[in-house]
Formats: C-alpha cells, sequence, structure tokens
C-alpha cells in the first residue's frame, strides 16, 4: 500500500533558524497536505498542493511539490517560537483515503 | 457552526469492554475519517467514508467498526477493546474533492 515517509523526526533550532521537513511517496500522488499539530492539540490543515512542481508560500512557510509528484518539503524561514508542533504531510493517491507521514517535531529555543 | 465534534474527550475501558466513539460534524462535509494517534506513529487510518452508507478500510481496521448511516455522524465501535487500542482518537472531515479535513479535538483512551 502507499507509504508516506518524512525526515527528519525531529529538529531543534534556535529561533530565527530555518527549518525543512521532508516528504516521501512510495507512489505517485493525486494531491499532498501539510498539517501542524501543536503539543497536546489537532492537527489543523496548512496547504494543499496538487500540480507538479508546484510551490506555495504562506508568510514564512514555502511548500513544494515535486516533479514526480513524489516528494514534497515543507521550509520555515527565521523560525520563531510560535512554529513549535508537529508537521505532518499527508498524500492520497485516490482522492479519498489521506495517510499520513509519522511526522516532525519542531522545537524552537528562545 | 461546531465543526467537527468528538465525545467522549476521556475514556478508560478494561480489557474486553466495548465502547463507541461517537464523531459529528455540521459542515455538511461528505467525508469523514477515523485516525489513531500512537507516540512515534504519526496518525494511521483507520477507517474511512466517502458518504452516507459507504465505509472502507483504511491502514489498521481490526478490532474496529463504523457505519455512516447519516452524512453528520460517523461513530467508530470497539467490539472487545485491548490494551493495544490504547491510543488517541481523531475524527476528520472534508468535503468532496480536493481540499483539507477538518479534525475534532480527539477522544483519548485507555484500556487497562
Amino acid at each position: 500500500g502507499q507509504q508516506v515517509m518524512q525526515i527528519p523526526q525531529y529538529q531543534h533550532v534556535q529561533e530565527g533558524e530555518d527549518f525543512t521537513t521532508y516528504c516521501n511517496s512510495s507512489t505517485t500522488l493525486s494531491n499532498i497536505q501539510w498539517y501542524k499539530q501543536r503539543p497536546g492539540g489537532h492537527p489543523v490543515f496548512l496547504i494543499q498542493l496538487v500540480k507538479s512542481g508546484e510551490v506555495k508560500k504562506q508568510k514564512r512557510l514555502t511548500f513544494q511539490f515535486g516533479e514526480a509528484k513524489k516528494n514534497s518539503s515543507l521550509h520555515i524561514t527565521a523560525t520563531q517560537t510560535t512554529d513549535v508542533g508537529t508537521y505532518f504531510c499527508a498524500g492520497s493517491n485516490s482522492g479519498y483515503a489521506l495517510n499520513f507521514g509519522k511526522g516532525t517535531s519542531l522545537l524552537v529555543t528562545p | 457552526n461546531a465543526g467537527v465534534t468528538q465525545t467522549p474527550k476521556f475514556q478508560v475501558l478494561k480489557t474486553g469492554q466495548s465502547m463507541t466513539l461517537q464523531c459529528a460534524q455540521d459542515m455538511n462535509h461528505e467525508y469523514m475519517s477515523w485516525y489513531r494517534q500512537d507516540p512515534g506513529m504519526g496518525l494511521r487510518l483507520i477507517h474511512y467514508s466517502v458518504g452516507a452508507g459507504i465505509t472502507d478500510q483504511g491502514e489498521v481496521p481490526n478490532g474496529y467498526n463504523v457505519s455512516r448511516s447519516t452524512t453528520e455522524d460517523f461513530p467508530l465501535r470497539l467490539l472487545s477493546a485491548a490494551p493495544s487500542q490504547t491510543s488517541v482518537y481523531f475524527c476528520a472531515s472534508r468535503t468532496v474533492g480536493f481540499g483539507g479535513y477538518t479534525f475534532g479535538s480527539g477522544t483519548r483512551l485507555t484500556v487497562v
């Protein structure tokens, strides 16, 4: 079945440093989504990428979808303490079931 | 507009007991899913539904049943609870077509 792998599992940065998490799928995806989960909270939808090579930005966050639609990345520029949480990618090749990666936990030290 | 509502928020069960985790959404979303979250394992799909009367299995369906008699409700039933089912359970919904899921606040289940 489809598997979505995410690296790194953990990342600890100083406030102001950049952060990147990577997502790879064993199969071609119809779309990929990114979610953020704060400690003790529930996942919150950030963005969806659909097109091959797509790049989207949300303020300091940049999301990319690979040309082959099998990988994606999330890059945060100049991290802030409010960026703390776990970032998940989730892929689908059917449009129905969404399979999540294991997430990257980001810790930001002031 | 309450979004996705899950009840209860916390539950302790004894091994072998059965229970139903409730999930309701008021956004008229067609798609609904149940996930479990365990430390280091991410979110794993249990069951999902693309509309009333239609359900399908996800990655980890064993020990769980679902039904979807209405668009709004998607209960998850544990038939005979086991300690391996200790987890945080999230229900999520979204509309047809591409779009992000809205998650409920979760149910923290402990099976002793």
